[in-house]
This record gives structure tokens, C-alpha cells and sequence, in this order.
């Protein structure tokens, strides 16, 4: 079955610098890559998305991209704010149409001010 | 907020005790995934309900089932309570099949705790 693996598991960046968190998957027939952020004691919220016939996205300050080949996907966040400082999950979908999803253990990123 | 509703938001039990949880998906969404997140870990896929039958599963022993209603809302049961069992219980809802446009909207989730 599909694996994805995260890393690192923290991350600490001086508020204005970027961040960037890296996952790997096994399944080459996975074809979606949310990335979600969960504050404590909340649910996991989406932040940004990818499908697998796209290689970038970007939405403001936060951008994902994927090399299918290699079969990894990454998060970058510029220009980073203390309210970035969260739990960030990659995953990976399993079965046809994407909507079950394999999640990575999760990065802690602090933003420190 | 997502309109994905989870009760109960906390529960204690023993070992060997029974749990249900209920979760209420978003108006139009058809389908309702549950997820166990357990302390500092990814959510892991439980199992998924469409048209109130179970469309995929993931490795969870049997005494974790589920039920979905016509009105597309969801019941999460466990069986016979292990310590391990204790995590967030979270509901996920959606659009199935090609309908699905990418995001799964997540309820607050049930924390179980048991002793």
C-alpha cells in the first residue's frame, strides 16, 4: 500500500525567511498531494493542493511541487510569519479518485519572531 | 468552519468498553471518511462510507466499524477497547467519485481517551 514519509519532523526559521518541508510516496498511481496545516487542538485545515499533471502551484506565499518521477512533493513557505508556527501534513491519495488519503507524520513548524 | 459536525468532542473509557462516535457531514457531500490521529501523527485512513456501504479500508482490525445513514451522516464504532485505541476520531466529508474537486473538509474530532 501507499507510504509517504516527511521530513523534517521540526523545523525552526527566523520569521521572514522560508521554509520548505519534503515528502516522498511509493504508490506511482497516487495523483492528488494536499498539504494541510492543523493548529493545537484543531482540525486539520487544507492549505494547498496538487494533481499529478501539474509540476507547481503557488497561492501567495506558499507554493507546492512535485516530481512524479522521483515521486516527491514539497511545501515552500516565503517570507514566514509567527502564525505559520503550526503542525504541517503532507499526503498522498490512494484508490481512484483521490478522496482517501495516506498522511505523513507531520512537521512542526516554529516561526520564531 | 467546515459544517462537518463531530460528537462527542471528548470521552473517557475503560479497556474492553464500547465507543460510538457521530459525525454529520456538509450539506451535498455524499461521502464520509473517518481518520485516526493519534498523538503527534499523521491521520491514518480508518475507512470510508458511500451510499451507507463501505467503499475502502484502511488496516484497522474488525472491531472498527461504521455505519452511514440516507442522510449521509456516519457512525464510527469500536469494539472491545484497547489503550492504543486512544487518539482523535476525525470525520472527513466529500464529493465521490470524478464529483470529488479536491479537498476534504474536516470536523473538530472526538478525543477518546482510554484507561
Amino acid at each position: 500500500g501507499e507510504n509517504v514519509e516527511q521530513h523534517p519532523s521540526t523545523l525552526s526559521v527566523q520569521e521572514g525567511d522560508s521554509a520548505v518541508i519534503k515528502c516522498t510516496y511509493s504508490d506511482s498511481a497516487s495523483n492528488y498531494f494536499p498539504w494541510y496545516k492543523q493548529e493545537l487542538g484543531k482540525r486539520p485545515q487544507l492549505i494547498i493542493d496538487i494533481r499529478s499533471n501539474v509540476g507547481e502551484k503557488k497561492d501567495q506565499r506558499i507554493a507546492v511541487t512535485l516530481n512524479k518521477t522521483a515521486k516527491h512533493f514539497s511545501l515552500h513557505i516565503t517570507e514566514t510569519q509567527p502564525e505559520d508556527s503550526a503542525v504541517y501534513f503532507c499526503a498522498a491519495s490512494i484508490g481512484e479518485y483521490g478522496n482517501k488519503l495516506v498522511f505523513g507524520a507531520g512537521t512542526i513548524l516554529r516561526v520564531k519572531s | 468552519e467546515t459544517g462537518v459536525t463531530q460528537s462527542p468532542t471528548h470521552l473517557i473509557k475503560t479497556r474492553g468498553q464500547q465507543v460510538t462516535l457521530r459525525c454529520s457531514s456538509q450539506s451535498g457531500h455524499n461521502t464520509v471518511s473517518w481518520y485516526q490521529q493519534a498523538l503527534g501523527q499523521g491521520p491514518q485512513f480508518i475507512f470510508q462510507y458511500y451510499r451507507e456501504e463501505e467503499n475502502g479500508r484502511g488496516n484497522f482490525p474488525p472491531r472498527f466499524s461504521g455505519l452511514q445513514f440516507p442522510n449521509y451522516s456516519s457512525e464510527l464504532n469500536v469494539n472491545a477497547l484497547e489503550l492504543d485505541d486512544s487518539a482523535l476520531y476525525l470525520c472527513a466529508s466529500s464529493l465521490a467519485g470524478l464529483a470529488f474537486t479536491g479537498e476534504l473538509f474536516f470536523g473538530e474530532g472526538s478525543r477518546l481517551t482510554v484507561l
